[in-house]
């Protein structure tokens, strides 16, 4: 089955920092890739839609300066959280959505922890 | 926007039991799909639903899309203790619009 490999699966980082999150679709071309952010215990919410070749399109609510995405090529989507704070830490997951059937394939997460 | 309901938050069972979960939304999805997520994963499709009334299984795993397109349930029979976690409904809109809405999650417990 299609595959969503998530880059990397955990991360603790200084505040002020910045961290890159790569999600990369690894047997199929994904045109759309969405980021999500997750709380503990608490459900999926999303941040931005990334689109190949184009700005993403982020949720109200979200900085797009803070949350930079870049989705430069058909496998590869970067998330990238600038000046990190405490505040920031969250377990983020991105989705790939695969062009020929539609379908989403989730990647396994990353836990950001900011101190 | 959009909210999904999702009822119970969490479920403690004995092994063997049957378990059901529901979601309900305040406007119409055309897609609706279940999802379960084991902690520090990423969730994993178990069931995904196209038309109202559709009624689909995967192995113990039934889900039906209901006719008003507002709602959709989750049975799992006889439940094993590999069941446990986190139980996710999202429904989509689809046409052009691949976004997913997620309920709060139904936290799933099996006793052996």
């Amino acid at each position: 089955g299609a595959v969503v490999s998530q880059h990397p699966s955990w991360v603790i980082c200084k505040s002020g920092t910045s961290v890159k999150i790569e999600c990369r679709s690894l047997d199929f071309q994904a045109t759309t890739m969405f980021w999500y952010r997750q709380f503990p215990k608490q459900s999926l919410m999303l941040m931005a839609t990334s689109n190949e070749g184009s700005k993403a399109t982020y949720e109200q609510g979200v900085e797009k300066d803070k949350f930079l995405i870049n989705h430069a090529s058909l496998t590869l989507s970067t998330l990238t959280v600038t000046s990190a704070h405490p505040e920031d830490s969250s377990f983020y997951i991105c989705s790939a959505r695969q062009s020929t059937n539609e379908k989403l394939f989730f990647g396994s997460g990353t836990q950001l922890s900011v101190l | 926007g959009q909210q999904l309901n999702q009822s119970p938050q969490s479920m403690f069972i004995q092994e063997g039991e049957d378990v059901s979960m529901n979601c309900t939304s305040s406007s119409i999805f055309n897609t609706w799909l279940w999802y379960k997520q084991d902690p520090g994963e990423g969730p994993v499709l178990l069931i995904a639903l196209y038309k109202a009334g559709e009624l689909t299984s995967n192995g113990r795993l039934t889900a039906q899309f209901g006719i008003t397109r507002k709602d959709s349930f989750l049975n799992i029979s006889a439940s094993i203790p590999s069941d446990v976690g986190i139980y996710f409904c999202a429904g989509q809109l689809g046409g052009s619009n691949y976004k997913l809405t997620f309920g709060k999650g139904t936290l799933l417990t099996v006793n052996p």
